[in-house]
């Protein structure tokens, strides 16, 4: 079942503009990871949060996790052409048992130059 | 570093056909091994988990006897699509982790392009 939804489905903006992206989850979970695919291609690991963590950059990536609105947001500082892609967040948590790793339905974030 | 290698990138054949998909972690000893399905400008739809000398777990509605799974080393687990039919196209991707994986990122290779005709 579809765990983490991301909005909005797509943005489009200028090079040099800020771009952010949210995720909804449902259910409690272990940790929110962020996940970039360019177009055809697997997908690259860009933070993993944990469930006490609040807030984590990496670069002009800046994540941060509101447990109690069970909600997360990635925030990417003055855009780049060649951060055009889609952008997927996905929520680790045990289910039944078995740990997993659930993904949204992503958000394509187009940059124009 | 964690560089996961998947082929063939691309495969088309006819229908009935058995495609064998290939997922190699070049630098890292893989524990646990994941094949996802993604349908074009969809999610990553999670298929089975396997872990190295053990049998693949698969999730709900996914059927084990079409869709197998071997992972024999702990640099190399293989999807075997077994009699191949046009509604089996799709986007393959694999990735990999180790340890405690839940708590770590996976890596992923860049996926395989099956076409049934």
């Amino acid at each position: 079942s579809q765990q983490g939804e991301e909005d909005p489905q797509a943005l489009s903006i200028q090079e040099g503009e800020n771009a952010t992206m949210n995720c909804s989850y449902k259910t409690s979970i272990n940790n929110l990871q962020w996940y970039r695919q360019n177009s055809g291609r697997g997908l690259v690991h860009l933070i993993l949060i944990r469930s006490n963590e609040r807030e984590k950059h990496s670069g002009r990536l800046r994540v941060t996790l509101d447990t109690s609105k069970k909600s997360s947001s990635l925030l990417i500082t003055a855009s780049r052409a060649a951060d055009t892609a889609s952008y997927f967040c996905a929520t680790g948590l045990t289910q039944g048992g078995s740990e997993k790793l659930v993904f949204g339905k992503g958000t394509k974030l187009t940059v124009n130059p | 570093g964690a560089v996961v290698s998947q082929h063939p990138s691309w495969v088309i054949c006819k229908s009935g056909t058995s495609v064998k998909i290939e997922c190699r972690s070049l630098d890292f000893q893989a524990t646990t091994m994941f094949w996802y399905r993604q349908f074009p400008k969809q999610s990553l739809m999670l298929m089975a988990t396997s872990n190295e000398g053990s049998k693949a777990t698969y999730e709900q509605g996914v059927e084990k006897d079409k869709f197998l799974i071997n992972h024999a080393s702990l640099t190399l687990s293989t999807l075997t699509v077994t009699s191949a039919h046009p509604e089996d196209s799709s986007f393959y991707i694999c990735s990999a982790s180790w340890g405690a994986w839940s708590n770590q990122p996976q890596h992923f290779g860049d996926g395989t392009r099956l076409s049934i005709l």
